[in-house]
């Protein structure tokens, strides 16, 4: 099973910042098969990036992703009041499917 | 509109069973995988497993083979998640998720309470 490791646990930041989210991998697999999601308090998740850099339906422009091999990265550019939420990446390549454990960004 | 409605939340005691349900509507509900989500209280997400509604094929995670089954009965639409054994650690809030892959579409998410 791949073990997704998120960094940092919690992000403390204020709005205009940028957020920066690691995702690491316990071993490679094709960065086609590493999305992002975003979950607020009460809600589910909603997808954000798929295929480790492109951006879901609706999904604005400052939010990107990369990444390849075992290391992945979710970066918000400048940040909105309502991105302060919960991060999970999810790898799909390989079976089980995983999720890493999240990071959350806070207002600072 | 794609929409996923799971049912409502439950309260039961230990030892006794349990199925949730998903319903799938604005899509063709038997060409899209369906996936189950766990999310214990103040916990990360699990990918429980997925079931193919076309012809029922059915995958778990292997932390949760045995400890559920997945089922979709594709003329009403509809995927199940069921126990036949609750216990208090099956306290957690279950999402059903539209894609064997990444996904697009999640329903609002079911609450399951065990406790005596």
């Amino acid at each position: 099973e791949i073990v997704l490791t998120q960094s940092p646990g919690t992000l403390s930041l204020s709005p205009g910042e940028r957020a920066t989210l690691s995702c690491r991998a316990s071993q490679s697999f094709s960065s086609t098969y590493l999305a992002w999601y975003q979950q607020k308090p009460g809600q589910a998740p909603r997808l954000l990036i798929y295929g480790a850099s492109s951006r879901a339906t609706g999904i604005p422009d400052r939010f990107s992703g990369s990444g390849s091999g075992t290391d992945f990265t979710l970066t918000i550019s400048r940040l909105e009041p309502e991105d302060f939420a919960v991060y999970y990446c999810q790898q799909y390549g390989d079976s089980p499917q995983t999720f890493g454990q999240g990071t959350k960004v806070e207002i600072k | 509109e794609v929409q996923l409605v799971q049912s409502g939340a439950e309260v039961k005691k230990p030892g006794e069973s349990l199925k949730i349900s998903c319903k799938g509507s604005g899509y063709t509900f038997s060409n899209y995988w369906i996936a189950w989500v766990r999310q214990m209280p103040g916990k990360g997400l699990e990918w429980m497993g997925i079931i193919y509604p076309g012809d029922s094929d059915t995958r778990y995670s292997p932390s949760f083979q045995g400890q559920v089954t997945i089922s979709a009965d594709k003329s009403i639409t509809t995927a199940y998640l069921q126990w036949s054994s609750l216990k208090a650690s099956d306290t957690a809030m279950y999402y059903c998720a539209r894609g064997g892959t990444y996904s697009s579409y999640w329903g609002q998410g079911t609450l399951v309470t065990v406790s005596s």
